[in-house]
């Protein structure tokens, strides 16, 4: 969907460097996710986010830290890679159906291909 | 959220429908039937959802059985295209947690 951008796209880097994974949407909605899927696997839940001020762990948090800059913009951050996390990761971003009390729709984006050697 | 039960794989004729089942005997009251599917590492997309009617847009037909306990995803007139992942999901209404929990899916292959 192009209402959520992600970048880099591909990235390939080294064990203990730090690495920024960005998303963007202009889908004007309040809450976003990182995820990440491996092979053969589903997709696990990093961090959520339902507004500027709410952040919240997923599943598998350890390893990654986020940052909600604006209601548009949610980075990961992987504060020292380690090949284990060589994956790919999906931003997504929902808002609630106009019943409001209905469970929301996420839409994604592309996904960044993150390889740790 | 209730968990899912899906074929890992099935196929289709360019043409015909692709009817895709899902088992959620554990499901709730207040919890809905989510599709998704995902082309090959591409986003996942949503397709459609539903609570207990049976329910249609542009891309998908959802069927649910009266006990809400299974449910199937009816592609009307697949097409190459729809070769994909298909997820299966069931999610609390007005759930604070905000998660999707995604399975293995069904690969869908259609063939010319």
């Amino acid at each position: 969907d192009a209402d959520v951008t992600q970048t880099p796209r591909n990235r390939i880097t080294k064990t203990g460097k730090r690495i920024m994974l960005e998303c963007s949407q202009t889908k004007g909605h309040d809450r976003m996710y990182w995820y990440r899927q491996d092979p053969g696997l589903g997709l696990r839940l990093i961090y959520y986010s339902f507004d500027v001020k709410d952040i919240n762990k997923g599943e598998i948090s350890d390893g990654y830290s986020v940052s909600r800059q604006a209601q548009a913009k949610f980075s990961l951050s992987l504060e020292s890679a380690i090949p284990n996390q060589t994956a790919l990761y999906f931003c997504a971003t929902s808002a609630l159906d106009p019943g409001g009390a209905v469970a929301d729709t996420q839409y994604f984006g592309p996904g960044t291909r993150l390889t740790v050697l | 959220d209730a968990k899912t039960t899906q074929p890992t794989s099935m196929d289709c004729a360019e043409g015909r429908a692709a009817n895709l089942p899902c088992n959620h005997s554990t499901i709730s009251g207040n919890e809905y039937v989510y599709w998704y599917r995902q082309i090959h590492s591409q986003g996942p997309q949503y397709i459609i959802h539903g609570l207990k009617n049976n329910e249609t847009n542009e891309m998908a037909s959802l069927i649910i059985t009266e006990d809400r306990k299974s449910s199937t995803l009816i592609l009307p007139h697949a097409t190459l295209r729809d070769t994909a992942v298909y997820y299966c999901i069931v999610r609390n209404r007005g759930s604070t947690l905000g998660r999707l929990y995604f399975g293995r899916g069904t690969q869908l292959t259609v063939w010319p």
